[in-house]
């Protein structure tokens, strides 16, 4: 695609409930990353991906947090038993280098906000 | 940790002034350093970056210097404009870690 595209693109969700976050990353794209922005802060590293592989998960707050790409393409971010601390925006970003993004930028997603009530 | 602090958190300008921006890091090894910009409710983006093996970069009306001596880099905006009213992110790598993202400024360019 021309983009990153993330769905849903909000998200209101019962304290206690699952959700299920989508990101599509621009076709080709080798890694792929996931961040979470709470309000007035900066991006927080949460997983990154180098096609279906996941390198680093090492940002993820808890067990509670789960993160797949299974065909190198389409990544899923699931949060089970949701709680009022996860809500946030959460930015997917692709880059087509096979690295951390140490000599390249990524592009970001619009991102999914994520209302825990 | 990479440990990347920015400042100011906030800035306003009058319109036509030039607006810095400051962000130390604490890796010695990074040698990527970029800056994105967030308007209100949409997505980060790439504005510019620099690489460890120059000391400045310009595009036009941003530029971005680095002074890998004392771990700092620096964000310059000049003959600024109300469009140029967002939220600025600097980042730079650790180690394996992805971009880690410093705290952002937030600049107000008053018409």
């Amino acid at each position: 695609g021309a983009g990153v595209s993330q769905s849903p693109r909000y998200k209101v969700a019962k304290r206690g409930q699952d959700v299920a976050l989508r990101c599509d990353p621009i076709s080709g794209h080798v890694s792929l990353f996931w961040y979470q922005q709470a309000l007035g802060q900066g991006p927080e590293f949460l997983t990154y991906f180098q096609n279906e592989a996941q390198l680093d998960k090492s940002g993820l707050p808890s067990d509670r947090f789960f993160a797949e790409r299974p065909e190198g393409s389409v990544s899923t971010l699931k949060i089970q038993r949701t709680q009022q601390e996860d809500s946030a925006v959460y930015l997917c970003a692709s880059s087509a280098h096979a690295s951390t993004g140490a000599l390249y930028g990524y592009t970001f997603g619009s991102g999914t906000r994520l209302t825990v009530v | 940790g990479e440990n990347v602090e920015q400042h100011p958190s906030t800035l306003s300008v009058q319109e036509g002034d030039s607006a810095v921006i400051k962000c130390t890091y604490s890796d010695s090894a990074s040698n990527y350093f970029p800056w994105y910009k967030q308007e209100l409710g949409k997505r980060p983006q790439l504005i510019i970056d620099i690489r460890s093996n120059v000391g400045e970069k310009k595009d036009q009306r941003i530029a971005v210097t680095l002074n890998k001596t004392a771990k700092h880099f620096s964000l310059h905006i000049t003959e600024t404009q109300p469009e140029d009213s967002a939220v600025y992110f600097c980042a730079a790598p650790w180690g394996n870690t992805p971009l880690v993202f410093g705290k952002g400024t937030r600049l107000s360019v008053i018409a």
